[in-house]
């Protein structure tokens, strides 16, 4: 049983340039969810989604852009890289219900020159 | 809009001594408190969760955590630390139907000998 997989584990981006995290679960979780974090910020929202075909902005969604096509898979996607874009990036998963715990992914670590 | 502070940044304490970490948040309802830990380079794990009924909660790892209406607070707790819970702490906030958690920034701890 993988969990919540994150690919790849490390990216360098030049500023303008663009890419896809990608975020898959199989654990047939209906909510799925991108957050980024910062030192000395936590952990900030930046999309969720409550099952296929359904997405939401979070706290910061500028710059980012998610689908879900399936329950499996939950891409995030920079647009245009900007050096404040410079993070730590979680995918989460859970069931649909506040006794389920979140499972999150082991990160992205994303740097923009 | 609820939010979840954690006054102390860093906790230093010694093995073998108690441990209290500081969650106070901000919400007008009855909230789903939750505590998750991050060791390095990791996601985060959860540790417990209050949702109604007794007021003390344990968790994974001998940790135990304390919901206070009065004080809006839900502190964490373990008697005895040990070296390998030196990690990142993290107290969220989730409201009404399924939705989304909010996050503290985080309390740093670490243990020394």
């Amino acid at each position: 049983n993988a969990g919540v997989t994150q690919t790849p584990k490390f990216q360098v981006l030049k500023t303008g340039q663009s890419m896809t995290l990608q975020c898959a679960q199989d654990m047939n979780h209906e909510y799925m969810s991108w957050y980024r974090q910062d030192p000395g910020m936590g952990l900030r929202l930046i999309h969720y989604s409550v099952g296929a075909g359904i997405t939401d902005q979070g706290e910061v969604p500028n710059g980012y852009n998610v689908s879900r096509s399936t329950t499996e898979d939950f891409p995030l996607r920079l647009l245009s890289a900007a050096p404040s874009q410079t993070s730590v990036y979680f995918c989460a998963s859970s069931y649909s219900n506040w006794d389920s715990p979140l499972h999150f992914g082991n990160g992205t670590r994303l740097t923009v020159t | 809009a609820q939010s979840v502070t954690q006054p102390d940044i860093h906790i230093t304490v010694s093995e073998g001594a108690s441990l209290e970490l500081r969650c106070n948040y901000s919400y007008g309802a009855t909230p789903y408190l939750f505590w998750y830990v991050q060791s390095p380079g990791q996601g985060l794990q959860l540790l417990l969760k209050y949702f109604s009924g007794d007021t003390l909660v344990q968790g994974i790892k001998g940790f135990e955590a304390e919901f206070k209406r009065s004080q809006s607070s839900f502190n964490l707790r373990k008697p005895s630390v040990h070296w390998s819970d030196a990690a990142e702490y993290f107290c969220a906030v989730g409201e009404g139907g399924y939705s989304t958690l909010t996050f503290g920034k985080g309390t740093m701890l670490l243990v020394s000998p």
